[in-house]
């Protein structure tokens, strides 16, 4: 029943080691996002993909990073992980880029780092 | 750009109570507006949207939401709370692109027994 699934759903790294979370989905929906959500705050768009085209929020530091190659599958990848990268990172799809079209989220992974 | 805030960091209601969670927001145009729930442990679930007609909105699991433009409000409200509802509620605003869309920061819902 599953739709968005990541693994893992706890994650461990060192200051600075680089690390790869994982999504996948079973929606076969276009667009995926990668969302950051650290404590007590509200969730923070990092970057999306529509298909193969990958869209970087502004904000987003160089740090992360994210590969989607194929419909189902989506990473992110952060480089050197800081402190202030501690958080529960989430991911979702919709089908479209519309509002109308709903985003599904999968449980996310919370990210340790020590 | 737009924005969001929810008032209520945290509020506890006890079980069969009426429940309402307040969010406001910053929008120049007309919004998209979106409540989440997220349970312990679970990605946030869509439990209702507005887009444009009746202002009254009606979701999954007993929740409505209100959109009213003059106060610039869509607060959520249910009837009669259950043990279940107790997790984290998120509001959100967008234009028509998902993602140019912002959460709040969420209210957490305790229900007392």
């Amino acid at each position: 029943d599953a739709m968005v699934i990541q693994n893992p759903r706890y994650q461990v790294t060192q200051f600075g080691k680089p690390v790869t979370l994982s999504c996948s989905q079973t929606l076969n929906h276009n667009v995926m996002y990668w969302y950051q959500q650290k404590s007590s705050q509200a969730p923070k768009l990092l970057f999306h993909y529509y298909d193969k085209d990958f869209n970087n929020e502004a904000d987003t530091p160089d740090n992360f990073q994210s590969r989607r190659p194929n419909t189902s599958f989506c990473f992110l990848d952060i480089r050197s992980p800081g402190l202030g990268d501690a958080a529960m990172y989430l991911c979702a799809t919709s089908s479209g880029l519309s509002s109308t079209d709903t985003q599904y989220f999968g449980p996310g992974t919370r990210l340790t780092v020590l | 750009a737009q924005s969001v805030t929810q008032p209520d960091i945290h509020i506890t209601v006890s079980e069969g109570a009426s429940l309402e969670l307040r969010c406001n927001y910053s929008y120049g145009a007309t919004p998209y507006l979106f409540w989440y729930v997220q349970s312990p442990g679970q990605g946030l679930q869509l439990l209702l949207k507005y887009f444009s007609g009746d202002t009254l909105v009606q979701g999954i699991k007993g929740f409505e939401a209100e959109f009213k433009r003059s106060q610039s409000s869509f607060n959520l409200r249910k009837p009669s709370v259950h043990w279940s509802d107790a997790a984290e509620y998120f509001c959100a605003v967008g234009p028509y692109n998902n993602n140019d869309m912002r959460f709040g920061a969420g209210t957490r819902l305790t229900v007392k027994p």
